[in-house]
Formats: structure tokens, C-alpha cells, sequence
């Protein structure tokens, strides 16, 4: 089975405060994917990384910045959390093939104090 | 920049009812459809996926969705729902762009509550 592993599953962090979300993929998958999801918004695409130190903002990459200096491991930093950074992130891995399904990490809980 | 619409934020149905969640998309050159559903307390998983060929896509669950490529359409559809399809569910579109595989966008998602 395919595995995406989240570091962490709840933080709590201060305003200001630098923070690292750690993906893991075991499926040598290409393309790796950072989404926030809030209610009523969906799952918003912050980053997107389609190779080995190759990457592509989305939608809302502001107050974020990534990192993919191997293939299995994505990582999402905030480098000063703000308050309405607060949500659930999720990592998501696929194949280098388009029509490939997304395989899910369970999620990061960020809440920003 | 593509964007997905999702129309319904809220559906409430009783069993047996019939389900159609409308879902639209901007972007004019080739895309890759998908509905990913995600159960109380779930990841999210794939439902279904349009890539070519016949619109109407059949998925799990009975589920099937129908792509009309004149309306930037891709709505689901199932016949009679059951309390377990108690779910939210995401519309997604790939556009694929020049040198990569392209990025996969979301739709607001749409909460289904099934009534027993």
C-alpha cells in the first residue's frame, strides 16, 4: 500500500513562530502535492512539486515556502505563523501520470496562538 | 488560472433518493476530471476519474458522472443513496501545462448528509 506519512498530527505554535511540516512517500512517486483544507473552502493547493527541487506555487503560496531536496520528502515551512494560518494541511503524493490518483497523508493540525 | 465550482455546499437526502452534484470548471485546455470523497474521519480517496474516451465514467459505490465538455461539466450522479454515502465530496480538475504533469485544483467541496 501506498503510504504518506505526516509528521505531525497536531501542532500549536505562537505568532511568529517557524514551523515544519514534514512529508514522507514510500511509492517513489514524482509529483507531491501541500494542500490547507478549511470548512466551506475546500482543500486550497499552496504547493506543488512535480520533481526533485522542482516546484510550482498554487493557489495561495503566500507566508509559505517548500522544500524537495529528495524525492520522498516534501516539506511545507511557514516562516512566521500568523493566526489565520490556523488549519488542517495535507500532503498528497502521485505518479508522474496525470490521470494518477492522489494518495493522501492524515493531516496536520496547525493552530496558531 | 483553472478554477472548480461546486454549486451544492450542503445536500440533505433521504435514503433511496437520487444524488447530483454539480460541478464546473475553468480552464480551456486539456484536463483530467476526478471526485474524491472523504468519509467522517477518513482521507480522502478517489470516487472516480474522467481522462478520455466515453464521458459517462463509472466509479465505486455505483457512483458515475458524466463529462459535457461544452458546459465544463463533470457532475456526479447516483441513483438511490444509502446513510453510508454520509460523506463530503470534492470535485478536482489536472490541467496540464508544458513540462509538467500539472497541478490538481479543488473544488469547495459539497457535505452530503444522508438521512436513514
Amino acid at each position: 500500500d501506498v503510504k504518506v506519512t505526516q509528521s505531525s498530527r497536531y501542532l500549536v505554535k505562537r505568532t511568529g513562530e517557524k514551523v515544519f511540516l514534514e512529508c514522507v512517500q514510500d511509492m517513489d512517486h514524482e509529483n507531491m502535492f501541500w494542500y490547507r483544507q478549511d470548512p466551506g473552502l475546500g482543500l486550497r493547493l499552496i504547493y506543488f512539486s512535480y520533481d526533485v527541487k522542482m516546484k510550482e506555487k498554487g493557489d495561495i503560496p503566500e507566508g509559505y515556502s517548500v522544500s524537495r531536496e529528495k524525492k520522498e520528502r516534501f516539506s511545507l515551512i511557514l516562516e512566521s505563523a500568523s493566526t489565520n494560518q490556523t488549519s488542517m494541511y495535507l500532503c498528497a503524493s502521485r505518479a508522474q501520470d496525470p490521470t494518477g490518483e492522489l494518495f493522501f497523508g492524515e493531516g496536520s493540525r496547525l493552530t496558531v496562538l | 488560472a483553472q478554477s472548480v465550482s461546486q454549486h451544492n455546499h450542503h445536500v440533505i437526502l433521504s435514503e433511496a433518493a437520487s444524488l447530483e452534484l454539480g460541478c464546473n470548471y475553468s480552464y480551456g485546455g486539456t484536463v483530467n476530471l476526478f471526485w474524491y470523497v472523504q468519509y467522517p474521519g477518513q482521507h480522502l480517496q478517489l470516487l472516480l476519474k474522467y481522462f478520455s474516451g466515453d464521458p459517462l465514467v463509472k466509479g465505486i459505490k455505483g457512483f458515475e458522472a458524466e463529462f459535457i465538455k461544452s458546459k465544463f461539466s463533470f457532475n456526479l450522479r447516483k441513483p438511490s443513496v444509502q446513510w453510508s454515502d454520509t460523506a463530503e465530496y470534492f470535485c478536482a480538475v489536472n490541467a496540464r501545462n508544458i513540462g509538467n504533469t500539472g497541478k490538481l485544483i479543488f473544488g469547495q467541496g459539497t457535505t452530503l448528509q444522508v438521512k436513514p
